[in-house]
């Protein structure tokens, strides 16, 4: 079955640590999306990725980094510069231009 | 001004009732409207795309009034199966990230036996 998949499904962080999170997607779709959501909020977005080798800041990027080295995977990082790395992390893909999105299962990280 | 704007809620609702959810974006140029489906502590799914004339799927009626920037979902007989959080999204139409979704806080339903 083609589909999102994101893991860890739950991670604990130090305080100081880089952490990194997983997707993978095998609905050839050409962009993929990083969003955080917190309690209560709606989701923001950190990176996108519409082609290979290519990405760009969305709204909340101080403190991920990113790589699209392939169509298939889109992984975040979440470096110790960032201050309240507590959340949701969303995953989303979408065939270029075109509907809505599909969503992994999400990552909850937490920092202990 | 928040780019989509949603009425919070939570609405508790008895089982077969009729339930509206509005949602105004600040974005003229918005290019697609959506509405998503999230339980609690799930994924976001996409309940239905909103389209200029309205668009219906089964008890959900989607509106969009452009003129007003305001989009509506309707939930006919809502069910127990119905409770969960619904996001209004609306795709950047220009600006930074231009293109991408832009998500409404949600607005919870409870449904009630």
């Amino acid at each position: 079955d083609g589909g999102i998949t994101q893991s860890p499904k739950y991670l604990f962080r130090k305080e100081g640590q880089n952490v990194t999170l997983s997707c993978e997607q095998n609905l050839n779709h050409d962009a993929m999306y990083w969003y955080r959501q917190d309690p209560g909020q709606g989701l923001r977005l950190i990176y996108y990725s519409q082609i290979v080798n290519d990405f760009q800041k969305g709204d909340i990027a101080e403190g991920y980094s990113v790589s699209r080295e392939k169509k298939e995977s889109f992984p975040l990082t979440v470096t110790s510069a960032q201050k309240n790395p507590t959340a949701f992390y969303l995953c989303a893909s979408t065939s270029r231009g075109e509907g809505g999105y599909t969503f992994g299962s999400g990552t909850r990280l937490t920092v202990v | 001004r928040k780019e989509v704007e949603q009425d919070p809620g939570p609405f508790n609702v008895p089982e077969g009732a009729t339930v509206a959810f509005n949602c105004t974006y600040s974005n003229s140029a918005s290019q697609s409207f959506f509405w998503y489906r999230q339980d609690c502590r799930k994924e976001p799914k996409l309940l239905m795309s909103v389209y200029s004339s309205g668009n219906e799927d089964g008890r959900f009626t989607a509106q969009l009034n452009r003129a007003s920037q305001y989009i509506s979902l309707l939930i006919r007989d809502s069910k127990l199966s119905d409770s969960a959080t619904y996001l209004c999204v609306v795709k950047r139409g220009y600006g930074g990230s231009q293109g991408n979704l832009i998500f409404g806080k949600g607005t919870k339903l409870s449904v009630k036996p």
